[in-house]
């Protein structure tokens, strides 16, 4: 694996308290990706980082917001959480691939549910 | 951006049964890449197509890239139950090394 952990790995909390998800990676790697995993939505992207303090948009941004202060720390915050914000989060890391397009490497993932 | 439909959505098989699950596209793609995620698990890579009519394999499992760049499949030779979970396709899009994941294709192995 690629030294990626994500926490918490589960967590229950209530509408429209803020909660804050960490992934941290060990290895240095310049992109980082959050991920959330909905049934019959496969693997949508929320926001992702290409360094330090350098973010963007995915598909489903709203009511997301990230931030990256160190290379080795990706935080997903959910400012209000709503109970369409109950899912499994991803976080990944984009490797080079030798001479291929990147590869990405997943954490183990975190899921949240919003009562 | 591209778009990739996965087909099918579930299967269900017999051990020792053959398995193919379909990625398709509108459009020219320039690489397709393939996960599989155990239930409960995380997505893993297996492996990655550029060329044209590129066939790849890893033991019991077989990847092809259409002629037309337009497809892709994942075939699955005499199934196990070790084989169970969902297999997504994915696009590299090159901006930010961003990928495109298709549904997922969830396959189901019993006795």
């Amino acid at each position: 694996d690629a030294g990626i952990t994500q926490s918490p790995r589960h967590k229950v909390t209530e509408t429209g308290t803020p909660v804050t998800l960490r992934c941290h990676q060990t290895e240095n790697h310049r992109y980082m990706y959050w991920y959330r995993q909905d049934p019959g939505h496969g693997l949508r992207l929320i926001h992702y980082s290409y360094g330090v303090k350098d973010t963007d948009k995915g598909e489903v941004s709203d009511g997301y917001s990230v931030s990256r202060s160190k290379t080795e720390d990706f935080l997903l915050t959910l400012e209000s959480a709503t109970s369409s914000q109950t899912s499994v989060y991803f976080c990944a890391i984009s490797r080079p691939s030798g001479g291929a397009p990147d590869t990405q490497y997943f954490g183990p993932g975190t899921r949240l549910t919003v009562l | 951006g591209q778009q990739v439909m996965q087909i099918p959505q579930y299967q269900h098989v017999q051990e020792g049964e053959d398995f193919t699950t379909y990625c398709n596209s509108s459009t020219t793609l320039s690489n397709i890449q393939w996960y599989k995620q155990r239930p409960g698990g995380h997505p893993v890579f297996l492996i990655q197509l550029v060329k044209s009519g590129e066939v790849k394999k890893q033991k019991r499992l077989t990847f092809q890239f259409g002629e037309a760049k337009k497809n892709s499949s994942l075939h699955i030779t005499a199934t196990q139950t070790t084989d169970v979970g969902t297999y997504f396709c994915a696009l590299y899009t090159g901006t930010a090394s961003k990928l495109t994941f298709g549904t997922g294709t969830r396959l189901q192995v019993t006795l």
